[in-house]
């Protein structure tokens, strides 16, 4: 059973650009959570979205943003990059109601 | 915040039981306890959880104390392999199920 997918692996961006990271859950995951991970920090709660809405945010400002398409998948979206949104973002997935998450290898984003 | 506290960093000898500690004394009664992994900069990779019983599966065990207020995760066996930052994180039965990771431990496997 393939397990969650991220793609890219890697992007780099300019300062001021969009970035677009995507991530497909573990069929039958109706939820979705992003995390931000920066260089030698923890991992910092984004979004959560289950069956298509989202359910919860963590504090960053509204220029991450993202959505939960039909079949699950979702986008995370990053308007007007700044330097230090340079990090390892991480998307997990989750069977609705479980708490039992299971995470991709996530998108290296790196603004210059 | 997160609602746990762990040690920063701890050494185990390869072969032998690693005892990771965790404390999260402000534990409501429908919070679960689960542990994570993260081997370097790959996703976290989940290990195990309870309520108020200890576990056990293929990776670990987790003993929990009977006031919940803490709990060890045991590798009994630990490899070179088993090198991670191992997180602790409380997670509600009900309501909102997001993870809330503190810092971790790093447990270093030495040969």
């Amino acid at each position: 059973e393939a397990g969650v997918t991220q793609s890219p692996t890697h992007l780099i961006k300019t300062r001021g650009q969009q970035a677009t990271l995507r991530c497909s859950p573990i069929s039958g995951h109706t939820s979705v959570y992003w995390y931000q991970q920066a260089l030698g920090l923890g991992l910092q709660f984004l979004l959560w979205y289950d069956e298509g809405e989202e359910r919860n945010r963590g504090n960053f400002p509204p220029r991450f943003s993202g959505r939960q398409f039909p079949n699950y998948s979702s986008e995370l979206n990053v308007n007007a990059l700044e330097l230090e949104d340079s990090a390892l973002y991480l998307c997990a997935s989750s069977v609705s109601g479980l708490k039992e998450a299971f995470f991709g290898q996530g998108t290296r984003l790196t603004v210059v | 915040d997160a609602k746990t506290t762990q040690p920063p960093s701890m050494d185990c000898a390869e072969g032998r039981a690693a005892n990771l500690p965790c404390n999260h004394s402000t534990i409501s009664g429908n919070e679960y306890v689960y542990w994570y992994r993260q081997i370097h900069s790959q996703g976290p990779q989940y290990i195990i959880h309870g309520l108020k019983n200890n576990e056990t599966n293929e990776m670990a065990s987790l003993i929990i104390t009977e006031d919940r207020k803490s709990s060890t995760l045991i590798l009994p066996h630990a490899t070179l392999r088993d090198t991670a930052v191992y997180y602790c994180i409380v997670i509600p039965t009900s309501g909102t199920y997001k993870y809330i990771f503190g810092t971790g431990t790093r447990l270093k496997v030495l040969a």
